[in-house]
């Protein structure tokens, strides 16, 4: 069966730094991912989306950048993070772009 | 793009009632129509789904209808149970678009 995971669970970081949130999914090849950016007892924010190795789709434009360096990995990354970077952060896949997208259980980022 | 409403955005009701939450969407070439439930600090999850070329679905207390004419869809919880209380998201999927948008959410509060 298919997993989804993310790293770190919880991570605490001062305005400025950067940031580096992974997400791997295991069982499956070729899975569509999706990172997903969730504020305080708000709605789902799609950030960026992958249908590939490589292959990167901003939905919003920020100071976030993602990368899918291997075919089961995704990353989210940040060169200076801002306050406003803080929530939940989870990470999905799916077998395609019109099929079930099934959840990581997430990343609580708290920038300071 | 596609624009999906949810209503309402807070939902009370008594131990043993009922609750309906609906959704509207914008996109009628959209085809598919997740709901998720998202505990606290959770990630969201799966909880039923329907495809277009179905009206009604049920697994054990829970039900989502569609009605593609009017564009909107609804799931619907009987027999709530205080286990039920989390935040529900209704999602569509867009084989135009070819990418899934979610509603704002739902928070459901069942008191015992």
């Amino acid at each position: 069966s298919q997993t989804i995971h993310q790293w770190p669970a919880t991570l605490v970081q001062p305005v400025g730094s950067p940031l580096s949130l992974e997400c791997t999914v295991e069982g499956t090849s070729n899975p569509n991912l999706y990172w997903y950016r969730q504020a305080a007892g708000r709605g789902l924010q799609l950030l960026f989306y992958s249908v590939g190795i490589g292959q990167i789709s901003s939905e919003v434009p920020q100071n976030l950048s993602a990368s899918r360096p291997q075919d089961r990995q995704f990353i989210l990354s940040s060169k200076k993070l801002l306050l406003s970077d803080s929530g939940f952060y989870l990470c999905a896949w799916s077998v395609s772009v019109i099929e079930t997208q099934y959840f990581g259980p997430g990343t609580r980022l708290l920038v300071l | 793009g596609e624009n999906v409403e949810q209503h309402p955005s807070t939902l009370s009701v008594q131990e043993g009632d009922s609750a309906v939450i609906k959704c509207t969407y914008s996109d009628s070439a959209s085809n598919y129509f997740p709901w998720y439930k998202q505990e606290l600090g959770k990630r969201p999850q799966l909880i039923i789904d329907i495809r277009s070329n179905v009206g009604e679905k049920k697994d054990q207390r829970i039900a989502v209808t569609l009605n593609k004419t009017a564009k909107h869809f609804s799931l619907h919880i009987t027999e709530t149970q205080p286990e039920d209380s989390a935040v529900y998201f209704c999602a569509t999927l867009s084989g135009g678009y070819q990418k899934v948008t979610f509603g704002t959410g739902t928070k459901l509060q069942v008191i015992p």
